[in-house]
C-alpha cells in the first residue's frame, strides 16, 4: 500500500517569511511528485512538479526532492496571506498514471 | 492546460437516488480520472475513465455503485448510484496528458450532499 504522509498543520508563518512544507512517501518506485494548492471550497491547483533529485524553482516556489530519503518538500518564499491554503503532495509510481495524495498541510500566513 | 468543466457544481439528493456528474474538457485528452474528496479529507482515486472500454476501478470502488462512461476523448460521466449520506463528498474529474510529467489538472468539482 503506497503512502504519502504530510503533517496536517496548521502551519502558521508571518507574512514575508519562508514557509516549508514537507512530505514523505513509501514507494521507492515513485517517479514524479506534485504539489497542489487547494483553497477552501475550491478544487486542487497544480503549482509544482518535480522528477529529479535536487531543487526546482518557479517564482516564489521551490520544490526539493530527495529520493534516497524519500521526501519531497515545498518552500514558499516571501509568504503572502493569499498563500493561505491547504497544500497537497502527490506522487505517481512507475506503473500507470495514478496519483496517490497525502492528507495535505494547512498553511496560514498571518499579516 | 485544458479547460475542464463539471456539471452540476453542487446538488442535494435524497437517499436511494442516483446522480450523474458530467465532465467536459475543451481539448482531446488521453487520460481522465474521477476522484472523491470526503469532508476534511484528501483526494482518493475512484477510477480511470478509459475511452472505448470499461473504466478501471481502484480498490474499494465498484462499477455497480460508480458507473462511468467515456464516449470520446473530451467527455466523461460518473454516476453515484443508490446514494446514502456517506456518499456526501466532492467529486472531481481530472485530466492528464501532454506535459513533461503527464501532470493532472482538476475540474472545479461537484459538491454532493445526500440527505
Amino acid at each position: 500500500q503506497k503512502e504519502v504522509e504530510q503533517n496536517s498543520g496548521p502551519l502558521s508563518v508571518p507574512e514575508g517569511a519562508i514557509a516549508s512544507l514537507n512530505c514523505t512517501y513509501s514507494d521507492r518506485g515513485s517517479q514524479s511528485f506534485f504539489w497542489y494548492r487547494q483553497y477552501s471550497g475550491k478544487s486542487p491547483e497544480l503549482i509544482m512538479s518535480i522528477y529529479s533529485n535536487g531543487d526546482k524553482e518557479d517564482g516564489r516556489f521551490t520544490a526539493q526532492l530527495n529520493k534516497a530519503s524519500q521526501y519531497v518538500s515545498l518552500l514558499i518564499r516571501d509568504s503572502q496571506p493569499s498563500d493561505s491554503a491547504t497544500y497537497l503532495c502527490a506522487e505517481r509510481g512507475s506503473a500507470g498514471n495514478m496519483l496517490t495524495f497525502g492528507g495535505g498541510t494547512r498553511l496560514m500566513v498571518k499579516p | 492546460s485544458a479547460v475542464i468543466s463539471q456539471k452540476p457544481s453542487r446538488d442535494i439528493c435524497q437517499r436511494g437516488t442516483s446522480l450523474t456528474i458530467q465532465c467536459q474538457v475543451d481539448s482531446q485528452v488521453t487520460m481522465m480520472f474521477w476522484y472523491r474528496q470526503q469532508p476534511g479529507q484528501s483526494l482518493t482515486l475512484i477510477a480511470t475513465a478509459n475511452q472505448g472500454s470499461e473504466a478501471t476501478y481502484e480498490s474499494g470502488f465498484v462499477i455497480d455503485k460508480f458507473p462511468i462512461s467515456r464516449p470520446n476523448l473530451t467527455f466523461s460521466t460518473l454516476t453515484v448510484s443508490n446514494m446514502s449520506p456517506e456518499d456526501s463528498s466532492i467529486y472531481l474529474c481530472s485530466v492528464a496528458g501532454g506535459g513533461s510529467y503527464n501532470e493532472q489538472f482538476f475540474g472545479p468539482g461537484t459538491r454532493l450532499t445526500v440527505l
